[in-house]
This record gives C-alpha cells, sequence and structure tokens, in this order.
C-alpha cells in the first residue's frame, strides 16, 4: 500500500482565498483524522471520521474550517477564507480500529505545509 | 481531558550513547495507549514505540525501550547506542481506548528536539 497520501505537499495563498487539503487513507481504514501542527500550538487533533461519519470537531477553530469525507478513500479540509494565522503543516492519518486489537496504529500522510501570506 | 507534557525542549548526545527523553501525562482514565512519535526534518510522523497501559512489562524495539510508570504517569523513551540517523523532533503521544466511545485522536506532548553529536 501507498500509506496516507496527501495533497499538495506544499500551498501558498493569499488572506482570504479558499484553500482545500486533500487526504486518501489507506485502504480498508476506518478511522480518518486531521491534525495541525504549529510552533506554537504542537500538534492538535482538529476532527475525525468513522466510516466517513465525523464523529468529534471540537478540534476545529472556527467556522472558517470545514472538512468532509464523500466515501472512504477520500477526505476533504477546507478553509475558507484563509487567514495569516492558518499557516500550519496539516497531517492526515488513518487507522483501522478493531475491538480485539491492542495496536489501532494511526497512520500519518506526509502532511501538507500551507502558508497565507 | 489528558495532557501530556514533554518537558524537555532540546536534548544532545554523543554517537552511540544513551539517552533518555521524559513524558509525563495526566488522565482519569485507568487503562489508554502511549506512544513515541519521531519526525525527522521531512517532517513524516514515524511511529516509534507504543505501550498499553494494562500492561506492566515496558515495551521494547530494538534500541528503543520506554519506562513506564503508571503511578506516576510517566512514560520515557530510552534510545540506546544512539545513531546519526536518531536526530529528529520526538513526540510523546496519548489515546483513549476505544471502548471510551471511540477511537479518539491522539493527544501530543509539544516534543523533544533531538541532536545527535558524532
Amino acid at each position: 500500500d501507498a500509506g496516507v497520501i496527501q495533497s499538495p505537499r506544499h500551498e501558498v495563498t493569499e488572506m482570504g482565498q479558499e484553500v482545500t487539503l486533500r487526504c486518501k487513507p489507506i485502504s480498508g481504514h476506518d478511522y480518518l483524522f486531521w491534525y495541525r501542527q504549529t510552533m506554537m500550538r504542537g500538534l492538535e487533533l482538529l476532527i475525525y471520521f468513522n466510516n466517513n461519519v465525523p464523529i468529534d470537531d471540537s478540534g476545529m477553530p472556527e467556522d472558517r474550517f470545514s472538512a468532509k469525507m464523500p466515501n472512504a478513500s477520500f477526505s476533504t479540509l477546507k478553509i475558507q477564507p484563509s487567514e495569516p494565522r492558518d499557516s500550519a503543516v496539516y497531517f492526515c492519518a488513518s487507522s483501522l480500529v478493531r475491538r480485539t486489537s491492542d495496536h489501532n496504529e494511526q497512520f500519518f500522510g506526509p502532511g501538507t505545509r500551507l502558508t497565507v501570506l | 481531558a489528558q495532557t501530556v507534557t514533554q518537558s524537555q525542549p532540546e536534548m544532545s548526545v554523543q554517537e552511540a550513547e544513551t539517552v533518555t527523553l521524559s513524558c509525563t501525562y495526566d488522565t482519569s482514565e485507568s487503562d489508554y495507549y502511549l506512544f513515541w512519535y519521531k519526525q525527522p526534518p521531512s517532517r513524516q510522523m514515524i511511529l516509534v514505540i507504543r505501550q498499553e497501559a494494562y500492561k506492566q512489562q515496558n515495551a521494547t524495539e530494538n534500541r528503543f525501550s520506554v519506562n513506564f510508570q503508571k503511578a506516576a504517569k510517566s512514560f520515557s523513551l530510552k534510545i540506546s547506542d544512539s545513531q546519526l540517523g536518531d536526530a529528529a523532533m520526538y513526540f510523546c503521544a496519548y489515546r483513549s481506548p476505544e471502548w471510551g466511545g471511540g477511537a479518539d485522536g491522539l493527544t501530543f506532548g509539544k516534543g523533544t528536539h533531538l541532536i545527535i553529536q558524532p
């Protein structure tokens, strides 16, 4: 398997523009997570999905942020309008959760570095 | 809510020596999972080692081992025979058990920057 795929790897945009980040989880995984990494706040969970359904979006910072998972192989994180303070690295991760498993490891994508000017 | 604290922003060690990275956490749960992730300059998050709270035996993975002290809520990572490739940011992370209502996301510490001196 190719692992978790994220696109683009780098995104530079101007304040006020719409930004869409994309993620393809590992095939067969039933959980998908979006994290944000900044120097000030470290790594934070934004939202996660189970079987394409959003379970907890309490980490989404503002209404400008939205996430969707239209099918098991694709998710998007959208920021509209973007602001300079949204500049960060955004990670997508996926996992396969089974009650009998001890591990349920989260596999991370390479991240998208977003710069908002 | 759970919190994870890494009190060492930066650590330095000579190649081939042993180094220990500290992590403490706060939780009211009795069962949970703890992880150490490595993030090299490529920024890829790589799982180094995991520990289930109900297991008393400390986890080991080759040169990496943990010292899990449940009562003290401490979870340190020991790297033996340090290599240049070990240079990276190391993050300690906590996760609630699945039976708590779902596969919650990870709660991370702020990280420790590990420098390997040749």
